[in-house]
Order: structure tokens, then C-alpha cells, then sequence
């Protein structure tokens, strides 16, 4: 059965620093990923898709590694407002659609 | 607003009882679903539905009746609930589920309670 898996943390970072957290997906055949941020009794929004060469967006940057199947996210300078529950999402691009993981639950400290 | 509309957003429900959450979009997406998010089980496909007329089941579908008789309606139907089904569900639509993860829109979610 598909998977998508992360570590639950809860990661305690202080503002300013630097995070990182990986999600590693079990099914070969997944053909897009991507990252979602869910803050707490919300719904889950897109923070940004991983691409093959990686990518970024402002202090996110985001890495796949199709060989080990693995993507990762780092965060830059975190901020308070960067508080949140990151979901890691992998598309097989088939019918049913969007496979989730569990989330990493990322907590800023001032 | 545009978006992806969800009631109700609090229920509770007694062991047996039968009830509807509502989902409506207002952005002419074929591809409709539904989830529930449990704790420590991240979000679960309930079922789907690529367009008005076509449905089918995800990964968890036991218990639920969904229906799509329009482009912009898609009503998730709890038959007899069960504790078991206390979750927070959330409805999501996209213009394609072949790019759901670069567009897809989630509603506010429903948090049901099954006594």
C-alpha cells in the first residue's frame, strides 16, 4: 500500500534558526510531491511543490531525491509565524488522487 | 468568497443516527473528495468523484455514501454513525485530479462527534 512517511516531531526550534525535516514515500511510481502547511484546527494549503532540480521560495527551499525516495524541506531564519504542522504529500497521478503523510509538527520558540 | 464551502462546521451526533456534510465549489472543478484527518493518521481518502455523475471509493469508504449530481455539489452521507467516524473532515476540490496537488482547494472542515 502506498505511504507516505514523516517524523511526528514535535520539532522545538528558536527563532532564527534553521530546520530541516525529511518525508521518505514507499511507492516508485509517485509522480509529483509536494509540501502543505496546516495550522492547528485548519485546513491544509499548499506551501510549495518539490521539484526534481529542487527548488525555492523566499526561505523555503525544498529537495527531491528520486533515487532514495525522499523529499526534504529547510527552513531558513524560521520565524514565530512558521509554526505549523508540514504535511508532506505525494501525487501517483492516478484517479484517487493525493497521498498524505502523517505531518511534522514544528514549533518556534522565541 | 470563491472556494470550497463545508457544512456544517461542528456536529454531534448520537450511535445510529444518519447524517449529511455538505461541500460546494464555485469554481467549475471536475474533481471532487472527501477525507478525515485523525490523530497520528494524517488525512485519508474517503471517496471521490471526477466529474458530475462519476464516483468511487478511496481508501477508507466503509460507513459513508457520497452522490455528485452536479459539477458543484458534492454531499458526503454518514449512514448509521458510529463512534468511530468522530473526525474532523475535510472536503477538497481541483480542476484536475491529474495536478490536484498544485490546485487543490480545501474547505474550513467539519468536526463531527459521534456519541
Amino acid at each position: 500500500r502506498k505511504e507516505v512517511e514523516q517524523d511526528p516531531g514535535p520539532f522545538n526550534v528558536p527563532e532564527g534558526a534553521t530546520v530541516a525535516f525529511n518525508c521518505t514515500y514507499s511507492n516508485s511510481a509517485s509522480q509529483s510531491f509536494f509540501w502543505y502547511r496546516q495550522d492547528c484546527r485548519k485546513e491544509p494549503k499548499l506551501l510549495m511543490s518539490v521539484y526534481s532540480s529542487g527548488n525555492e521560495d523566499g526561505r523555503f527551499t525544498a529537495q527531491l531525491n528520486r533515487a532514495s525516495q525522499y523529499i526534504s524541506l529547510l527552513i531558513r531564519d524560521s520565524k514565530l509565524s512558521d509554526s505549523a504542522t508540514y504535511l508532506c504529500v505525494v501525487n501517483i497521478d492516478r484517479a484517487d488522487g493525493l497521498t498524505f503523510g502523517k505531518g511534522t509538527h514544528l514549533i518556534i520558540q522565541p | 468568497n470563491a472556494g470550497v464551502t463545508q457544512t456544517p462546521k461542528f456536529q454531534v451526533l448520537k450511535t445510529g443516527q444518519s447524517m449529511t456534510l455538505q461541500c460546494a465549489q464555485d469554481m467549475n472543478h471536475e474533481y471532487m473528495s472527501w477525507y478525515r484527518q485523525d490523530p497520528g493518521m494524517g488525512l485519508r481518502l474517503i471517496h471521490y468523484s471526477v466529474g458530475a455523475g462519476i464516483t468511487d471509493q478511496g481508501e477508507v469508504p466503509n460507513g459513508y455514501n457520497v452522490s455528485r449530481s452536479t459539477t458543484e455539489d458534492f454531499p458526503l452521507r454518514l449512514l448509521s454513525a458510529a463512534p468511530s467516524q468522530t473526525s474532523v473532515y475535510f472536503c477538497a476540490s481541483s480542476y484536475s485530479i491529474w495536478d490536484a496537488g498544485n490546485t487543490i482547494y480545501f474547505g474550513e472542515g467539519s468536526w463531527l462527534t459521534v456519541v
